[in-house]
C-alpha cells in the first residue's frame, strides 16, 4: 500500500510535554496539509505545503506548533507545551499538482493528560 | 468558501439505495463539489467529486443541478459496511479543504 502513512498513530503525552508527528506522502505528491480533528467535529486546516514550502498557516495554529517538510518529501508536525486542549486527531493529507483530490493518512491520536 | 448545510444523520437498512442531499447555496463558480467518508478512528477517503450534472464511478454518483446550489450523493445497495459519516464539501483547486459535521449514516440489518 502507497497511501498516506503517519507515524505514530497513537501518543499519550503529559501536560507541558513537546510531541512531534511524521506524515509520508504518496511520492509523487508534492502538495502536503495538516488537519486536526476533535470528537463529533470535521477536520479542521492547519498548514498547507507546496513541495518545501509552506504556503497557508489557519489561526488554529498557535505559536507552541510549528510545521516543516524540509525536503519536499515528509513532513512533521511538533507541538511544544501540549496543553489537554491539544488532544484531537491529527491528520495528514496529500494531492498531486494538477490534481485536487487529498488523499488522508489514519492519522496520529494524541491524548494530553 | 462556500458553506455547506447536510443532515445531521440518516438511517437507512441494508439493500436500500441511500441519498445524502448537501446545500451550498454560495458556491462559486470555480468551485467543485467533493464528498468524503470517514469510518470511526480513520481518515476521511475521497468518494466522488464533481461539477455539475452527474458523476458516478464504482462506489457512488453525484447529481447536482443546474443552479449547483445543491448535490445529492447516492450510495447504491448500501451494506453495513456504509456506516460512517459523509461529508460535503465544495471548494476551488487545490486549496484547503473546509469540513463540516457531516451526516452520519447509520446501516441496519
Amino acid at each position: 500500500d502507497t497511501g498516506v502513512s503517519q507515524d505514530p498513530r497513537h501518543k499519550i503525552t503529559k501536560r507541558g510535554q513537546n510531541v512531534t508527528f511524521r506524515c509520508d506522502p504518496i511520492s509523487e505528491h508534492n502538495r502536503l496539509y495538516w488537519y486536526r480533528q476533535t470528537l463529533g467535529q470535521g477536520p479542521e486546516f492547519l498548514t498547507y505545503f507546496q513541495n518545501e514550502a509552506q504556503l497557508e498557516k489557519s489561526r488554529l495554529l498557535s505559536d507552541r506548533f510549528s510545521a516543516e517538510r524540509p525536503k519536499g518529501s515528509f513532513s512533521t508536525l511538533e507541538i511544544q507545551r501540549t496543553e489537554q486542549g491539544d488532544s484531537a486527531m491529527y491528520l495528514c493529507a496529500s494531492s498531486e499538482r494538477g490534481m485536487e483530490t487529498q488523499y488522508f493518512g489514519p492519522g496520529t491520536r494524541l491524548l494530553v493528560l | 468558501l462556500a458553506k455547506t448545510t447536510q443532515p445531521i444523520s440518516m438511517d437507512s437498512y441494508e439493500g436500500q439505495e441511500v441519498n445524502i442531499t448537501c446545500s451550498h447555496n454560495n458556491i462559486a463558480t470555480n468551485d467543485y463539489i467533493t464528498w468524503y467518508q470517514q469510518f470511526p478512528s480513520q481518515g476521511p477517503r475521497f468518494i466522488i467529486q464533481g461539477y455539475k450534472t452527474k458523476v458516478t464511478n464504482e462506489v457512488a454518483s453525484l447529481f447536482i443541478p443546474a443552479d449547483r446550489k445543491s448535490s445529492t450523493l447516492s450510495l447504491p445497495r448500501v451494506s453495513l459496511s456504509d456506516t460512517a459519516v459523509y461529508y460535503c464539501l465544495v471548494r476551488e483547486g487545490f486549496q484547503k479543504l473546509v469540513f463540516g459535521t457531516g451526516t452520519r449514516l447509520l446501516v441496519s440489518p
